[in-house]
């Protein structure tokens, strides 16, 4: 089934750890995305990528980084995890304006 | 004040009934506009797109974009059990979604 899959479901991890959460789309998208969703804050950019090569921040990028190595592949690390990172986060990917495609979302608690 | 306001409800109807969900935003600069539906735990999806304003209808659902109120709605017509989720408003001035703004989303309930 087309689509994104994003790993893991969901993590708990101790402050000051380094995690990458993974993504992959096999819709061959140009442009991917990484959000966070957080109560009574909706879905917040975190950073997107138009095509592979390229990287851009969005509205919360601080404390995350990204690379677009290919164009399936979509790696959100956080390189020192802090509680402020607790949140749901989601990959999506788009070929136009025509809306996203997401994934089903990484569920992370930073203790 | 954010760009895009959406109440975060919850709201109940009973089956059957036409739901009315609702944003409004600041930035005269957006030009397209969508909804998302999200089931708990699991990804948003895409509900309806709209590029400008006036009206898009598919099936049970409607969706309405003013631009000079700036307001943008989505109507739900007979509504059943299975349409229970949180609805995201999202919009964007741009063919490239990189300044897509969403709404905190709507939380519905429909009761059978």
């Amino acid at each position: 089934i087309a689509g994104i899959t994003q790993a893991p479901t969901s993590q708990i991890l101790a402050a000051g750890r380094r995690m990458t959460l993974r993504c992959t789309q096999d819709m061959r998208h140009n442009a991917m995305y990484w959000y966070r969703q957080d109560l009574g804050l909706g879905l917040r950019l975190i950073h997107y990528s138009n095509t592979a090569g390229t990287t851009g921040k969005g509205e919360v990028p601080d404390g995350y980084s990204v690379s677009r190595a290919n164009t399936d592949d979509f790696p959100l690390t956080l390189a020192s995890a802090v509680p402020s990172q607790t949140s749901v986060y989601f990959c999506a990917s788009s070929d136009d304006s025509r809306g996203y495609t997401f994934g089903s979302g990484t569920r992370l608690t930073v203790v | 004040q954010k760009e895009v306001e959406q109440d975060p409800g919850p709201l109940s109807v009973p089956e059957g009934a036409i739901v009315s969900l609702n944003c409004t935003y600041s930035n005269s600069a957006f030009q397209y506009f969508m909804w998302y539906r999200q089931y708990s735990r699991k990804g948003p999806e895409l509900l309806m797109y709209t590029y400008s304003s006036g009206n898009k209808e598919d099936g049970r659902f409607t969706a309405q974009v003013d631009k000079s109120s700036k307001y943008i709605s989505l109507f739900i017509r007979d509504s059943q059990p299975s349409d229970s989720a949180t609805y995201l408003c999202a919009m964007s001035p741009t063919y490239n979604n990189n300044d897509m703004r969403f709404g905190a989303g709507t939380r519905l309930t429909v009761k059978p």
